[in-house]
């Protein structure tokens, strides 16, 4: 199985500031890289897939980046909205696998 | 508008078995493969099944491989999760999701879950 490593795993910020989670698969998995939003209570939202293309209706602020092992989540102004917790998937091959998430906390 | 509703979840013994379902809306269902994903309380997410839209073939992680059999009802647009041999770490909120389509197998839209307790 192709393992996600996504780090951190929590981070502290303020509104305003830019945030970037990434996520290394264990082998190369092209652009088959899906980011998810998910806050207490609710199921998770699709924010990105294809590595980099934006889901519709979601805000521009969210962007995402990178191919093969490496990826990157960016949120270059935090909203109030966006304290959540954040994970990665891959889709290229079966068991589909995620990453451990990352918590974004109100510093 | 596209909505994905579970229901079945309940408390069960060690051992014991039980069938979730997903019952789909607003869509196509047969166009679509459909997955389970599921979370234990206060963990991150597990991918658990997926299927095809025709149901030809199936996929299972490796921790209910031979216990957990997916399938689904294109007629009556349901995704099905039976589970067998349930074991304390069974426990976790079970979503059904939908790949995106066009081959994409990232998840959108997802349900809001039911949850399953597995506890003697």
């Amino acid at each position: 199985a192709i393992r996600i490593t996504q780090s951190p795993s929590s981070l502290s910020a303020s509104t305003g500031d830019r945030v970037t989670i990434t996520c290394r698969a264990s082998q190369g998995i092209s652009s088959y890289l899906a980011w998810y939003q998910q806050k207490p209570g609710k199921a998770p939202k699709l924010l990105i897939y294809a590595a980099s293309t934006l889901q519709s209706g979601v805000p521009s602020r969210f962007s995402g980046s990178g191919s093969g092992t490496d990826f990157t989540l960016t949120i270059s102004c935090l909203q109030s909205e966006d304290f959540a917790t954040y994970y990665c998937q891959q889709y290229y091959s079966y068991p589909l696998t995620f990453g451990q998430g990352t918590k974004v906390e109100i510093k | 508008e596209v909505q994905l509703l579970e229901s079945g979840g309940g408390l069960v013994q060690p051992g014991g078995s039980l069938r979730l379902s997903c019952a789909a809306s607003g869509f196509t269902f047969s166009s679509y493969a459909m997955s389970w994903v599921r979370q234990a309380p206060g963990k991150g997410l597990e991918w658990v099944s997926g299927i095809s839209g025709s149901g030809d073939n199936t996929y299972y992680a490796d921790s209910v491989k031979g216990r957990f059999t997916i399938s689904r009802d294109n007629s009556k647009k349901t995704l099905y999760l039976q589970m067998i041999s349930l074991r304390v770490d069974d426990t976790a909120v079970y979503h059904c999701a939908r790949g995106r389509g066009f081959g994409e197998l990232s998840f959108d839209p997802w349900g809001q879950g039911t949850l399953v307790t597995v506890s003697s």
